[in-house]
């Protein structure tokens, strides 16, 4: 079965770093997702992307986040300035079609020190 | 805000009983769709159910959905130790490009 893809596992970096979280969405898919999870919240949504550009991004998605699909298979989520507060479980999610289920990556779990 | 609220928050059955998490939405949507997350793990797609649907059946699960009361419920039969997890809604509106999930249902199967 098609598997979404992302790499790192574990990321620790310091506080005031850039750090780049790596996706490789389903091949066929049009539409791309990054959620985020704190540690024993509920699952937020950062931004959605399609046709080479973001279609809606969250309050939380201000100008430290950015997203990139820089070679038509992976899709990336940078963050420029880490905070602390961004110590979460990120999930990368695909979609053929915006109204389908998604299929969520198995998650980058990001620690800032 | 769309966003759906489960209920209960947590939940223990014995195995072989049957599970039923509540998910409320408050706006108007285009789907609602159930997904299950296992302890630190990823979150994996079990069920969508369209606005014009009242219900739909995979394997074990039975998912209803009441748009007058804006309600959907998630029915598995037959529990397993294997479906112990946390249980998430999530609303997708019509003017939206995303999925919001709710706070999620933690499920514990008892031996």
């Amino acid at each position: 079965e098609p598997e979404v893809t992302q790499t790192p596992s574990h990321q620790v970096t310091q506080m005031g770093q850039e750090v780049i979280l790596r996706c490789v969405p389903i091949s066929n898919h049009l539409y791309f997702y990054w959620y985020r999870q704190i540690l024993g919240q509920k699952v937020e949504f950062l931004v959605s992307f399609y046709n080479n550009e973001i279609s809606e991004k969250s309050e939380i998605f201000d100008d430290q986040f950015s997203v990139e699909r820089p070679d038509g298979s992976n899709f990336t989520l940078k963050i420029r300035s880490t905070k602390l507060e961004d110590s979460a479980m990120y999930f990368c999610a695909s979609s053929a079609q915006g109204d389908y289920g998604y299929t969520f990556g198995s998650g980058t779990r990001l620690t800032v020190v | 805000s769309q966003q759906g609220e489960e209920d209960p928050q947590a939940l223990s059955i014995q195995e072989g009983e049957n599970a039923t998490m509540n998910c409320s939405y408050k706006t108007s949507i285009n789907n609602l769709q159930w997904y299950r997350q296992n302890s630190g793990r990823g979150l994996v797609h079990l069920i969508l159910i369209r606005s014009n649907e009242r219900e739909k059946h995979s394997g074990r699960l039975r998912v209803t959905l009441d748009t007058s009361k804006k309600s959907s419920s998630l029915l598995i039969t037959a529990s397993r130790a294997a479906d112990t997890a946390s249980y998430f809604c999530a609303t997708d509106a019509f003017s939206d490009d995303k999925i919001i999930f709710g706070k999620g249902t933690r499920l514990h199967i008892l031996p």
